[in-house]
């Protein structure tokens, strides 16, 4: 069975800080890894998708790193923002399994002015 | 529509009602997902759609738990004489297969 860890649970640091993000999944045998941004009292927002023949993907500020055979994802946010508080989520669409997703219960990330 | 759409967005139900949530998927998109979210937890899977077969039904956690798509677009997931324990987020998401996940706002349902 897939598990999916996120570590920090939570996370608070001063505007302009880069920072690092950790997931961490059992089971390599994957389709995809997506990270998501949920605002509280909403729902998901996608951010960035890596197919598991990838090694990394990048948006903006964002980048996503894959590594499949260790089971790891970082999620890199660079020159953060107080825009940036949410709770950050990761998902492992695995091939046993086929689509459904395991998720981590998140990081919360607090950006302080 | 633009995104995946969900209603109601928050219901309130009296134990032993019976409730029905609905989601309306992005146009097109072919497989559908319903996850539950527990408060400060991530997103279970409960089940999931390809058009208007249900591939995987393995997370709905017991057999008052029904979902159906019976033309291959809205989904609706019914609940049967709710439970406390039933209370949570329902959140909706379609998408290609495998591919990303685009998610609703989520129906809140709190059973009394």
């Amino acid at each position: 069975k897939q598990e999916v860890t996120q570590i920090p649970a939570a996370l608070s640091v001063p505007e302009g800080e880069n920072l690092v993000l950790n997931c961490s999944f059992t089971d390599s045998a994957i389709y995809n890894l997506q990270w998501f941004r949920q605002d509280p009292g909403k729902g998901l927002t996608s951010l960035l998708l890596i197919q598991s023949s990838q090694r990394e993907q990048t948006s903006g500020r964002l980048n996503a790193s894959l590594d499949k055979s260790s089971g790891r994802s970082t999620l890199y946010i660079a020159a953060s923002q107080p825009g940036d508080s949410a709770t950050y989520l990761c998902a492992v669409e695995g091939q046993v399994a086929a689509g459904k997703s395991t998720f981590g219960d998140g990081t919360t990330l607090t950006v302080k002015p | 529509g633009a995104g995946v759409s969900q209603s109601p967005r928050y219901k309130v139900a009296k134990r032993g009602q019976d409730v029905a949530l609905r989601c309306d998927p992005i146009s097109g998109h072919v497989s559908l997902f319903w996850y539950q979210q527990a408060l400060g937890q991530g997103p279970e899977f409960l089940t999931y759609f390809q058009n208007e077969a249900q591939l995987d039904k393995s997370g709905l956690p017991s057999d008052r738990f029904f979902a159906e798509r019976p033309e291959g677009s809205v989904s609706t997931l019914k609940i049967q004489r709710t439970q406390q324990e039933d209370s949570a987020v329902y959140l909706c998401a379609s998408g290609e297969f495998p591919g990303e996940l685009f998610f609703g706002e989520g129906s809140r349902l709190t059973v009394l």
